[in-house]
């Protein structure tokens, strides 16, 4: 089981703002960056946010990121069809020798 | 531009041996980070494995350690995982992923894939 936990779905219709949390501990989010990953239907997962709250180039800037002590967010302003995927958060985990950890993912359906 | 290519996939026996291969073009393979993700069948990513850009350091994910192997050859371009004493949970696709170091490494480019079943 995952050291992250976010919703399981999120929801909204086209053009609202959609967040989604991430709650880590000290030893992952508390002491390192976060990233997001958004994995279309059927697809490879793709960066989508870098060190907290950076875009890679490319990635429409209705995609934000912030973090806060443990946790961590992502948030989808003016929402489009196209946003309709699974997101998640990662971050490296001092406290497991290494390891990666990625959040249990949350499905963002456009209504 | 950056291509990722994973081969090897396919059906194996519980406690039979796979060997994933990764094949790297588009960027200067040796200068980055390389890990392999997994995604069993309607679950999320996890994390199996990770080598530095020289190889000389490399992590497991406690669900695989002493079971897979990762490695990698620069001058081939590649990244391989050995996998063996495969189990039923093994059951998963199998991403290459890129890790970029920027300040804190975030994978940056995957490939497609390669579907790995483990089935008697």
């Amino acid at each position: 089981q995952s050291v992250l936990t976010q919703p399981p779905s999120a929801s909204g219709t086209p053009g609202q703002r959609v967040t989604i949390s991430c709650s880590g501990s000290s030893s992952n989010i508390g002491s390192n960056t976060v990233n997001w990953y958004q994995q279309l239907p059927g697809t490879a997962p793709k960066l989508l946010i870098y060190s907290n709250n950076q875009r890679p180039s490319g990635v429409p800037d209705r995609f934000s990121g912030s973090k806060s002590g443990t946790s961590a967010s992502l948030a989808i302003s003016g929402l489009q069809s196209e946003d309709e995927a699974d997101y998640y958060c990662a971050t490296w985990d001092g406290s497991l020798n290494g390891s990666y950890v990625f959040g249990t993912g949350t499905k963002v359906t456009v209504l | 531009q950056v291509q990722l290519v994973e081969s090897g996939g396919g059906l194996v026996k519980p406690g039979g041996s796979l060997r994933l291969s990764c094949a790297a073009s588009g960027f200067t393979f040796s200068d980055y980070y390389m890990s392999w993700i997994r995604q069993a069948p309607g679950k999320g990513l996890e994390w199996v494995s990770y080598i530095s850009s020289s190889g000389s350091t490399i992590y497991y994910a406690d669900s695989v350690k002493g079971r897979f192997t990762i490695s990698r050859d620069n001058a081939k371009n590649s990244l391989y995982l050995q996998m063996n004493s495969l189990r039923a949970e093994d059951t998963a696709v199998f991403y290459c992923a890129r890790g970029h170091d920027y300040g804190g490494i975030a994978f940056d480019y995957w490939g497609q894939g390669t579907l790995v079943t483990v089935s008697s």
